[in-house]
């Protein structure tokens, strides 16, 4: 079982769409949480961490689930430019952080 | 204003020939990360430096090795590139301390193996 699930996508939404994408992890002691996004042939970028008692940021909407180990992402008035891939991500902290990454989401935004 | 530089953008490398990525910061981070990220696939950590001190992945073959001569840079050298090694590598930098820090990263190196 893979340490971080998600759906692969593609979600193909028209612009003004509200939408979700969940992501399980498998390890309980994963410590912090976050939603990064990827363009295409470029590198992740932090979108928004992620918090017990979520957390908005605009448009966009983290909650995190310890006891099912689950955390969602919501995207409301999606516009052209949210097109990309959204990796969710885990990591234990100790020193230093070790990211564990899942394999991401595809978003497509179309008019 | 860049903070994580990652030279060469692309790099083509025959099989087998030695090859060095490099990555520079301008954050004073102490940490620095190598992933490599192969199509349609999540970023995975090759490795990482804690100050000089260097922590390799289990699963990461020794055909790829890292230096980091001081703080602001770090290379990866992978030894004998084969077809399977093809992929973008990112560096990624973060600092320190309690509770988890954000990983900023360099814009990558795609690496192609002829």
């Amino acid at each position: 079982r893979k340490e971080v699930e998600q759906d692969p996508g593609p979600f193909n939404v028209p612009e003004g769409a509200t939408v979700a994408f969940n992501c399980t992890y498998s390890n309980s002691a994963s410590q912090s949480f976050f939603w990064y996004r990827q363009d295409c042939r470029k590198e992740p970028k932090l979108l928004m961490s992620v918090y017990s008692s979520g957390n908005e940021d605009g448009r966009f909407t983290a909650q995190l689930n310890r006891a099912s180990q689950y955390i969602s992402l919501l995207i409301r008035d999606s516009k052209l430019s949210d097109s990309a891939t959204y990796l969710c991500v885990v990591t234990f902290s100790g020193g230093y952080n070790k990211l564990i990454f899942g394999a991401g989401t595809r978003l497509a935004v179309h008019p | 204003d860049a903070m994580v530089i990652q030279n060469p953008r692309y790099q083509v490398t025959q099989f087998g020939k030695p090859v060095t990525l490099s990555c520079s910061q301008t954050l004073n981070h102490n940490v620095m990360y190598w992933y490599q990220q192969k199509s349609s696939q999540a970023p995975k950590l090759l490795f990482h430096y804690y100050d000089k001190d260097f922590n390799n992945e289990a699963d990461t073959p020794d055909n790829f090795q890292s230096r980091r001569p001081n703080t602001s840079f770090c290379f990866l050298d992978i030894r004998s590139p084969g077809l399977g090694d093809a992929a973008m590598y990112l560096c990624a930098t973060s600092r320190t301390g309690t509770g988890a820090y954000e990983q900023y990263f360099g814009p990558g190196t795609r690496l192609t193996v002829t």
